[in-house]
């Protein structure tokens, strides 16, 4: 059972340089999130998705970009890395049917911006 | 969504039932309480969740007090694995009318001692 999977784990990147981190998940869930999480902090909502084609902002969007072409894959974009982007990020899917919020998490991305 | 407060730290030994408290007063009648943990470096797990009726599952079980403004997660025998940050959130529930995420705040570090 893959789950959501999250590639790749460990990133290391020059302020001004861009990536995509990818997701994927095999369990045919419509809605899609990622998040971030800094050192001792909570999770925060970048951005999410409800279904192909169809992304919306979360709290913190600003210097991210993400697109939903396929129901399984969820890719975010980072363009011109700040170091304020270093952080661990999160994607995460639910079925979102029912009114039922349980989330189903990848294993992470963790990125320094130097 | 409502707010939801969370002492920063516990401890329970191992063994133990481990209770963990959350208040959450301006909760509203269409609003849930879910329980999530993060096992450290790893992305976050879904426990349980309720709306009004306690609740349990193989992992945990949800009390809710009768005025909803607060509620106790029990993890019956904690183990060493159970070592983790475990956040209390409160949610609308959603019926396929999108679903922008939850809300992740800082959590309980619950410890588990040998």
């Amino acid at each position: 059972n893959a789950g959501v999977t999250q590639t790749p784990k460990f990133r290391i990147l020059k302020i001004g340089q861009s990536m995509t981190l990818q997701c994927t998940q095999d369990m045919n869930h419509n809605y899609m999130y990622w998040y971030r999480q800094d050192p001792g902090m909570g999770l925060k909502l970048i951005y999410y998705s409800v279904g192909a084609g169809i992304t919306d902002k979360g709290e913190v969007p600003n210097g991210y970009n993400v697109s939903r072409s396929t129901t399984e894959d969820f890719p975010l974009r980072l363009e011109l890395a700040a170091p304020s982007q270093t952080s661990v990020y999160f994607c995460a899917s639910s079925p979102g049917t029912g009114g039922d919020e349980k989330l189903f998490f990848g294993s992470g991305t963790q990125l320094s911006v130097l | 969504d409502a707010k939801t407060t969370q002492p920063p730290s516990m401890d329970c030994a191992e063994g133990r039932a481990a209770n963990l408290p959350c208040n959450h007063s301006t909760i509203s009648g269409n609003e849930y309480v879910y329980w999530y943990r993060q096992i450290h470096s790893q992305g976050p797990q879904y426990i349980i969740h309720g709306l009004k009726n306690n609740e349990t599952n193989e992992m945990a079980s949800l009390i809710i007090t009768e005025d909803r403004k607060s509620s106790t997660l029990i993890l019956p025998h904690a183990t060493l694995r159970d070592t983790a940050v475990y956040y209390c959130i409160v949610r609308v529930g959603r019926r396929g009318g999108g679903a922008d995420g939850l809300t992740f705040g800082k959590g309980t570090h619950l410890i588990i001692q040998p």
